[in-house]
This record gives structure tokens, sequence and C-alpha cells, in this order.
């Protein structure tokens, strides 16, 4: 069965801080996708990044970066001199090969206080 | 404004009032979803049409009733709600294609409080 788990339910950092969102999942599919999604007090969640599971290359993308490690089954991200806009829910999800089905974690809410 | 459009945003409704949501997207499309999102729970997934055809239903009571009359539009009609119904209910498109997945792009959601 597939499952995401987020074991952070709420982080609070200062402005400039670093800070690292954790992200677990289990699959049995050797073929699968990761995403992670900001979901902001408006509501609507915003699309960050998707990782497929044979691209184990990390990524950056200015203050963010995403560390995808197979042998643990984490996908966990980052963000560098974190800022008050960063201030969000955010969310990881799964989807297995050859379904479109996204299965999302319960989220980790980011406060960052100025 | 996203490419996924939700109304309305906010919705208060009585236990034996019928109303509807509406999800568009602009994006072309091939797949659109609903889900539930509740305090303190995951996102769970209600519905999902894939070429306008329903593919799942995820255990959603009948009170709950979704309309997909094209790839574009995506209704949810509500009928006799539950207070626990009270939720944001958000609406996703996505294009679907064999062998990749890119995620879903999701709307602004609706605010739903049934009283």
């Amino acid at each position: 069965a597939q499952k995401v788990t987020q074991a952070q339910t709420e982080i609070s950092v200062v402005e400039k801080e670093d800070v690292t969102l954790d992200c677990v999942y289990e699959t049995r599919d050797t073929t699968y996708y990761l995403f992670w999604y900001k979901q902001p007090p408006s509501g609507e969640l915003v699309f960050l990044i998707r990782r497929n599971s044979f691209d184990e290359q990390n990524e950056i993308s200015g203050r963010y970066s995403w560390n995808f490690q197979k042998s643990t089954s984490s996908f966990n991200f980052t963000i560098t001199a974190s800022q008050v806009v960063d201030s969000a829910v955010y969310f990881c999800a799964l989807s297995e090969d050859n379904t479109d089905k996204l299965i999302f974690g319960t989220g980790t809410r980011l406060q960052v206080f100025p | 404004e996203t490419g996924v459009t939700q109304t309305p945003r906010h919705l208060v409704m009585g236990m034996t009032n019928k109303k509807s949501l509406k999800c568009e997207q602009h994006l072309g499309h091939n797949a659109m979803y609903w889900y539930k999102q509740s305090a303190k729970k995951p996102l769970e997934l209600m519905f999902v049409y894939n070429f306008k055809e329903q593919t799942e239903n995820n255990s959603v009571p009948s009170r709950f009733s979704p309309e997909c009359p094209n790839s574009s539009h995506l209704f949810l009609h509500l009928h006799t709600l539950q207070p626990e119904d009270s939720a944001l209910y958000l609406c996703a498109s996505s294009q679907v294609e064999v062998q990749s997945n890119y995620g879903y792009t999701f709307g602004s959601g609706t605010r739903l409080t049934v009283v």
C-alpha cells in the first residue's frame, strides 16, 4: 500500500533560518512520482516540484532544495534563509506508476516569524 | 488566478439545502478531481474523472453527487449535508498520459460550512 508520512505537524522559525521539512513514503512500485505542494492561507495548493523514482539527483531552485534518498524512502525539502512569505502548509505527495491518483501526507505547517 | 477556477469561494448552507460547487479548468487537461480537506486530516480524494468518465468514487456518501459535463467543467452537487461535511473542497486537474505523471493543478477551493 502507498503512504506518505510527514511527521512534523508544525514548525516555527525566525526569518533567515534554514528549515527542513521531512517526507517519508511507502510504495511497492519501482516507478513512482513524488511531489511537494505549498498551501498558503488563500487555500490553493501550489505545485513546487515533481521527481520520478529514477532521478535521484538533488534539485535546487533558488532558496528551495530537495533531497531524494531512495535508500531511506525520503524526499525532504529545505528552505534556506526562510522568509515570512514562506509561511504556509506544505504537502508531500506520492503517485505510483500507471495511476493519476496523488496520495498526500498530512502536511507540515511552517510559520516564519519576522 | 490559477488555471483552475472554483466558485463560490465560500458557502454556508443549512442541512436541508441543495447547492452546487463549480470547477472550471482552462488548461486543456483531460482529468479532474474533487478533494476534501478537513481540519487536521489528510487530503481525501473523493472523485476522479478521466476524459469525462468517473473512474473513482472513494466511498463518498450519496449526499455528494459529482457531474462532469465536459473535460473542462466539474460540479459537486450537495444535498442534505451534515455539519461534519464542513471543509475546504478542492478541485484539481491534470493531464493524464501513459507512463508519466505531471501532478495536479489545484483551484483555490470552496470553504463550505454546514449549519
